[in-house]
């Protein structure tokens, strides 16, 4: 079975642009979490999508968000990039109480 | 409030030596999940073990071993026999169970263990 699958893997913005990053999960996996981390801050939550509604939310501002599609696909946005929005961004698929990870975006905001 | 803490920053031991990973988690919750993640260079977290808050068994599984200590709430890991492969960062992360809602894991700061041939 394939693994969460992550595009793309590496991205260069500048300041003030937008970004999206995509997460497949493994089949079957109807849960998808977001995840970013930081040198400085380590890993943290951003946000939860389940059959293609938000169910729970990290503390990170209104320019990160995010949808799931009907196949449970999911998508994360960043408006209007700061510096400090360089980071791995790791999707994260579960089923029942399991999370597998995908392999990351690594964003570089210039 | 809950806290996670991984103490150690960094650790090294050379191949074949057994290593323990400390976390504590401290929490007024009962009921709660805790995960174990290994990142090696890559990036990928891969997963490792779950243990169950109400389960004090430890578990064995290969060269992974868990012990839990209600008392301090403490969740230590052990690798056996160490191998070079296994140098990575080594994460805990607790997740609470909440009725119908699901909640995000917290991430301890992790621990970079170093294996030398």
């Amino acid at each position: 079975k394939a693994g969460v699958t992550q595009t793309p893997r590496y991205l260069i913005k500048t300041r003030g642009q937008q970004v999206t990053l995509s997460c497949s999960p493994i089949s079957g996996h109807r849960s998808v979490s977001w995840y970013q981390q930081t040198p400085g801050q380590g890993l943290q939550f951003l946000f939860e999508y389940f059959s293609e509604t938000q169910r729970n939310k990290g503390n990170f501002p209104g320019r990160f968000s995010g949808r799931q599609f009907s196949n449970s696909r999911s998508e994360m946005n960043v408006s209007t990039l700061e510096l400090g929005d360089s980071a791995l961004y790791l999707c994260a698929s579960s089923l029942d109480r399991e999370r597998h990870f995908g392999p990351g975006t690594r964003l570089l905001v210039l | 409030a809950q806290k996670v803490t991984q103490a150690q920053t960094e650790i090294s031991v050379v191949e074949k030596e057994d290593v323990t990973l400390d976390c504590v988690y401290e929490t007024r919750d009962t009921t709660y999940y805790l995960f174990w993640y290994k990142q090696p260079p890559s990036g990928e977290l891969v997963f490792l073990i779950r243990r169950n808050s109400f389960d004090e068994q430890n578990e064995i599984s290969g060269r992974y071993s868990w012990n839990f200590q209600k008392s301090t709430s403490s969740f230590n890991f052990t690798i056996t026999a160490s191998q070079v492969v296994d140098s990575a960062v080594y994460f805990c992360a607790p997740r609470v169970r909440s009725g119908g809602g699901a909640d995000g894991l917290t991430f301890g700061k992790g621990t970079h263990l170093i294996i030398q041939p």
